[in-house]
């Protein structure tokens, strides 16, 4: 699976929206990118996935280019509660083992 | 949506035992589940890939005589952490996937393990 590079950090102020942007500037043509996020000491959270088209879901919306080497993570209104870690990963969808590698992650923090 | 459980959420246990930790999905059949463990400050490393009926798949660098896994069944994976020592401390985390969301993962809550 392909790597990534996301910001090892980033502020925003609440209410405002959250752009987190991830670079996988090696991933081939049937790699997914995904988003998870982690609050602090619990289990990582399904955010949202995409192939090459925007999505957008109740959580969050994914901008992906027209090269697909990079892919921006919206967080439209942003609340102290989306406080978190978010992870920006490139997987196989239809890979047999379906192994999700993290990696470091960009912490975000909400500020009032 | 799919929901995934872990028990204990929190076991302290002394240098030498085995502790069992035990990861369920409650509302869909898991044909593969993931055991991962993080360290504080860092992220996830992924341990073993468990598909049920046949044995685990280890990553490089993970004992699997020391952390041993079970797939019994299609809601049930553990994961034993054997002669456990201070080091093995961690936050185990595992995930599921299966039935309709078959690419899709769904994580526990954790088990925060601490050896004295």
């Amino acid at each position: 699976d392909a790597k990534t590079t996301q910001p090892p950090s980033m502020d925003c102020a609440e209410g405002r929206a959250a752009n987190l942007p991830c670079n996988h500037s090696t991933i081939s043509g049937n790699e997914y990118v995904y988003w998870y996020r982690q609050i602090h000491s619990q289990g990582p959270q399904y955010i949202i996935h995409g192939l090459k088209n925007n999505e957008t879901n109740e959580m969050a919306s994914l901008i992906i280019t027209e090269d697909r080497k990079s892919s921006t993570l919206i967080l439209p209104h942003a609340t102290l509660r989306d406080t978190a870690v978010y992870y920006c990963i490139v997987r196989l969808a239809s890979s047999n083992t379906g192994k999700l590698i993290f990696g470091q992650g960009t912490t975000l923090q909400v500020k009032p | 949506g799919a929901v995934v459980s872990q028990h204990p959420s929190r076991v302290i246990c002394k240098s030498g035992t085995s502790v069992k930790i035990e990861c369920r999905s409650l509302d869909f059949q898991a044909t593969t589940m993931f055991w991962y463990r993080q360290f504080p400050k860092k992220s996830l490393m992924l341990m073993a890939t468990s598909n049920e009926g046949s044995k685990a798949t280890y990553e490089q660098g993970v004992e699997k005589d020391k952390f041993l896994i079970n797939h019994a069944s299609l809601t049930l994976s553990t994961l034993t952490v054997t002669s456990a020592h201070p080091e093995d401390s961690s936050f185990y985390i595992c995930s599921a996937s299966g039935g309709a969301s078959y690419n899709e993962q769904f994580f526990g809550p954790g088990t925060r393990l601490t050896v004295l």
